[in-house]
């Protein structure tokens, strides 16, 4: 089983919808989640951050985490077609002082017209 | 440069060919890793340095892999022996005291 499990897609979503992006990991102590966002060919780019429970918002973005069911998501409000690209979720782990990434292997979105 | 930067962007070796792959990451940050991205997978963690210190190699598939960084900014990831399996997207990236990692272009290494 991998520390960090996301549905691999690709997730077809019609232009002016929602996106939900789903992420589980299995370390319980984690404390740092992320979204990165990879465009094909391209490498990952920073969209958000969370820490604490709940919600985080960022223009059209909103992050959740529920540290106590071990998963973290994403919504992509008003979806638009350069939204199309490859979603990893990222946890930062806490076994060591400085906190080793792992990521997990990706959803693919794609937003169609 | 503003960001994170890689060099070759693209290597191609023969089977048995040594390579090296460049990381120069943003001015300043103290922390820098490398990555290995396989096709339709998410990155996998090689290895962790913070300044010049090597402080978590665990990644690093075996004892061809070698990485340094000896004056605490440019890095260099070296590759011995190159076989097919070591094909991939290798990335780096930086990142200052906070959480968020810059990642550079990557480098895509083909092993024929």
């Amino acid at each position: 089983q991998k520390e960090v499990e996301q549905n691999s897609g690709p997730l077809s979503v019609p232009e002016g919808a929602i996106a939900s992006l789903n992420c589980t990991y299995s370390d319980r102590g984690s404390q740092s989640f992320f979204w990165y966002r990879q465009y094909s060919g391209k490498s990952p780019e920073l969209i958000m951050s969370i820490y604490s429970n709940g919600d985080k918002e960022d223009g059209r973005f909103t992050a959740q985490l529920n540290k106590a069911s071990q998963y973290v998501s994403l919504l992509i409000r008003d979806s638009q077609p350069s939204d199309s690209a490859t979603y990893l979720c990222a946890v930062k782990s806490s076994g060591d002082s400085w906190g080793k990434f792992q990521f997990g292997a990706g959803t693919q979105v794609v937003v169609t017209p | 440069g503003a960001g994170v930067s890689q060099s070759p962007r693209y290597k191609v070796a023969k089977r048995g060919q040594d390579v090296a792959l460049r990381c120069d990451p943003i001015s300043g940050h103290v922390s820098l890793f490398w990555y290995q991205q396989a096709l339709g997978q998410g990155p996998e963690f090689l290895t962790y340095f913070q300044n010049e210190a090597q402080l978590d190699k665990s990644g690093l598939p075996s004892d061809r892999f070698f990485a340094e960084r000896p004056e605490g900014s440019v890095s260099t990831l070296k590759i011995q022996r190159t076989q097919q399996e070591d094909s991939a997207v290798y990335l780096c990236a930086s990142s200052s005291l906070s959480d968020t990692q810059y990642f550079g272009p990557g480098t895509r290494l083909t092993v024929l």
